[in-house]
């Protein structure tokens, strides 16, 4: 199975902030890779498709780049509402594999 | 939308199922995948079917585990066979490969 590696697991940071996530893939998935956000008690919620397209409705703040097996999340300026978890996922080959999750709190 | 149910206790070696009901699309035109998440711990894939009917399972629940569909009624299934405690978990239906419509869950949990 792939393994994805995603860092940091958990990070402080500030309204303003930029914020960069990274997942790293342990065999090339081209650009099979999602980006989801998940608050406390709510269900999960996509960002980001096929590596770098943003979902319909996301705010332009979040971006992702990358492929093969290194892929990032970007925020460009976090906002009170974006402190939540966010999950990388390789659908490349199945299974398909979650990161960790990276929880994102408040400084 | 989708929309889960068949969650509960459920002691362990039990069996139970799991039904995800869709609107606004068929089922049977896209895939359609079981997703868990145990209790303060990360998402895991459980499960996947494809639209030529063709089935994966993570290695956690393989053997135990049966993924399907009822194309007739925008219904997909997940039949839990010998359940440890470790599968307590919320359960979420979700669309296509890349996941992009989730249910609201359902919660499964495995105790004596």
């Amino acid at each position: 199975d792939i393994q994805m590696t995603q860092s940091p697991s958990a990070m402080s940071a500030s309204v303003g902030d930029r914020v960069t996530i990274t997942c790293r893939a342990s065999q090339g998935i081209s650009t099979f890779l999602a980006w989801f956000q998940q608050k406390p008690g709510k269900v999960p919620k996509r960002l980001i498709y096929d590596a770098s397209s943003l979902q319909s409705g996301v705010p332009s703040r979040f971006s992702g780049s990358g492929s093969g097996t290194e892929f990032t999340l970007t925020i460009s300026s976090l906002q009170p509402e974006d402190f939540a978890t966010y999950y990388c996922l390789q659908h490349n080959t199945y299974p398909g594999t979650f990161g960790q999750g990276t929880k994102v709190e408040i400084k | 939308q989708l929309v889960e149910s068949g969650g509960g206790l459920i002691q362990p070696g039990g069996s139970l199922r799991l039904s995800c009901a869709a609107s606004g699309f068929r089922v049977s035109g896209i895939s359609m995948s079981w997703v868990r998440q145990a209790p303060g711990k990360g998402l895991e894939w459980v499960s996947i079917i494809y639209t030529g009917g063709y089935t994966y399972y993570a290695d956690s629940v393989m053997g135990r585990f049966a993924i399907s569909r009822d194309e007739s009624k925008d219904m997909l299934y997940l039949q839990m066979n010998s359940l440890r405690v470790e599968d307590t978990a919320i359960y979420y239906c979700a669309r296509a490969s890349a996941l992009d419509t989730w249910g609201q869950g359902t919660v499964v949990t495995v105790s004596s």
